[in-house]
């Protein structure tokens, strides 16, 4: 089955600064990638998404890439805001295979953005 | 729109004891979710609905078990909590399969 490893596992810092964080995925057939955001004591909340047939995309500060021969894909927030500060978590899936888009979730990334 | 809700948001229990873990969402969604998140291990899907009147088992079933009430209500119930279990649990919705999932609020569980 799918394994998705992600890192780094807590990443800190400063207001501006570039945040990225990276995963890995195993199953090849895996083609739906989203990132979700989970702020203290609330559910996790998708921010961006992409799926294997685009190389990255974009919203606002968020990008995600993905590269699937090496089948890794990563976030990238730029000018970080301290209201960013919270646990990303990516996912893999193989959505359109007729069945349910079974998420497989990474353990995490705490980020902290300091003012 | 409330979303998807949770109810309770806090429980103790003690080993042995049962419950169940209340979950609705009023965006008309046809799919529904249980999760389990652990420290460091993200989350594991544990049942899942498609449809109304199907429920089909994810990644770590064993111990539970779920009901689809109706369109809007999917309950996860614990037969005989086990300190294992000790978990935060999220419901999730999506319109359909394959669309984007809409989580809860969380239930923080605990089991002595």
């Amino acid at each position: 089955g799918e394994n998705v490893e992600q890192h780094p596992s807590t990443l800190s810092v400063q207001e501006g600064d570039s945040a990225v964080i990276k995963c890995t995925y195993s199953d090849s057939a895996s083609n739906y990638f989203p990132w979700y955001k989970q702020e203290l004591g609330k559910g996790p909340q998708l921010i961006i998404d992409i799926r294997s047939n685009v190389g990255e995309k974009k919203d606002q500060r968020i990008a995600v890439t993905l590269n699937k021969t090496a089948k890794h894909f990563s976030l990238h927030i730029t000018e970080t805001q301290p209201e960013d500060s919270a646990v990303y978590f990516c996912a893999a899936s193989r959505a359109g295979s007729g069945g349910y888009n079974k998420l497989i979730f990474g353990a995490g990334t705490r980020l902290a953005v300091h003012p | 729109n409330a979303g998807v809700t949770q109810t309770p948001k806090f429980q103790v229990l003690k080993t042995g004891q049962s419950m169940t873990l209340q979950c609705a969402q009023d965006m008309n969604h046809n799919s529904m979710y249980w999760y389990r998140q652990d420290p460091g291990m993200g989350l594991r899907l544990i049942y899942y609905s498609a449809s109304e009147g199907t429920t089909d088992k994810g990644e770590v079933p064993n111990g539970y078990n779920v009901s689809r009430l109706n369109k809007r209500e999917f309950s996860l119930r614990l037969e005989s909590a086990a300190p294992s279990q000790t978990s935060v649990y999220f419901c999730a919705s999506s319109v359909e399969e394959e669309a984007e999932q809409y989580f809860g609020p969380g239930t923080r569980l605990t089991v002595t």
